[in-house]
C-alpha cells in the first residue's frame, strides 16, 4: 500500500500571505495525485488533479508542483475563505488510491 | 448543473445493514462513474467503491465485502449498502462522480454528505 504523508498538519498563515502544503509518497505515484479542499461542514472540492491541472472554477492562486513522491500545494494571497483542511490523493494506485491525512489551514 | 444528494437513515444498529441512496440531477447515471466515500468524524477520507451503469461495481478490499452498490437509471439514482455495521463505520458518507469519462479515481462532483451513526 501506498502511504501519503502530509505536512505540517497545521498551518497559520496570515492573510495576502503564500501557503505551502507538502505531501509525500511512500512510493513513485507518477503525476497521479490530486489536492482536495474541505471547508468546515462542507464536503470535499477538487482543487487540482494531475500534480498540477487546476479544475474548473478553481482561482489561479492554487497551484501545485511534483511528480513522483514530492508534492507541493501553494496557495497565494491568502484569504479568509481558504480557511480548510486539504487533502492530497493518489490515484496512480487506482483503485483503491488513498488519502493524505490532510494539512490544516488556519487563517490568522 | 451537476448535482448529488444522499439520502437515507440517519441512525443504523450495530451487526445490521446500513443504505443509502445518491439521487443525481443535470446529470444522466448512464454515462461516467459514480462513487460513495466516507469519513468519520474528525479524520480522513475513504473510497469505499463505484459504479457505471453498464459494469460491475469496484470496492475497496478494506470493506472486506460488506459493501454492495447498485444503480438505479430509471430514478436516476445509486445505492450503498453496507453490511454488518459496527461503530467503526460511523461516518459522514458521501457519494461523487468522477471527473473523467472513465474510472480515474478524481471527483469532481460531490454531494453535501450525510452522517450515518451506528449505534444501538
Amino acid at each position: 500500500e501506498i502511504v501519503m504523508t502530509q505536512s505540517p498538519a497545521t498551518l497559520s498563515v496570515s492573510p495576502g500571505e503564500r501557503a505551502t502544503l507538502s505531501c509525500r509518497a511512500s512510493q513513485s505515484v507518477s503525476s497521479n495525485l490530486a489536492w482536495y479542499q474541505q471547508r468546515p461542514g462542507q464536503a470535499p472540492r477538487l482543487l487540482i488533479y494531475g500534480a498540477s491541472t487546476r479544475a474548473t472554477g478553481i482561482p489561479a492562486r492554487f497551484s501545485g508542483s511534483g511528480s513522483g513522491t514530492e508534492f507541493t500545494l501553494t496557495i497565494s494571497s491568502l484569504q479568509s475563505e481558504d480557511s480548510a483542511v486539504y487533502y492530497c490523493h493518489q490515484y496512480n494506485n487506482w483503485p483503491p488510491g488513498n488519502f493524505g491525512q490532510g494539512t490544516r489551514l488556519e487563517i490568522k | 448543473q451537476v448535482q448529488l444528494q444522499e439520502s437515507g437513515p440517519g441512525l443504523v444498529k450495530p451487526s445490521e445493514t446500513l443504505s443509502l441512496t445518491c439521487t443525481v440531477s443535470g446529470n444522466s447515471i448512464s454515462s461516467y462513474y459514480w462513487n460513495w466515500i466516507r469519513q468519520p468524524p474528525g479524520k480522513g477520507l475513504e473510497w469505499i467503491g463505484y459504479i457505471h451503469y453498464s459494469g460491475s461495481p469496484n470496492y475497496n478490499p478494506s470493506l472486506k465485502s460488506r459493501a454492495t452498490i447498485s444503480v438505479d437509471t430509471s430514478k436516476n439514482q445509486f445505492s450503498l449498502r453496507l453490511s454488518s455495521v459496527t461503530a467503526a463505520d460511523t461516518a459522514v458518507y458521501y457519494c461523487a462522480r468522477d471527473l473523467h469519462y472513465f474510472a480515474s479515481g478524481i471527483w469532481g462532483y460531490w454531494g453535501q454528505g450525510t452522517l450515518v451513526t451506528v449505534s444501538s
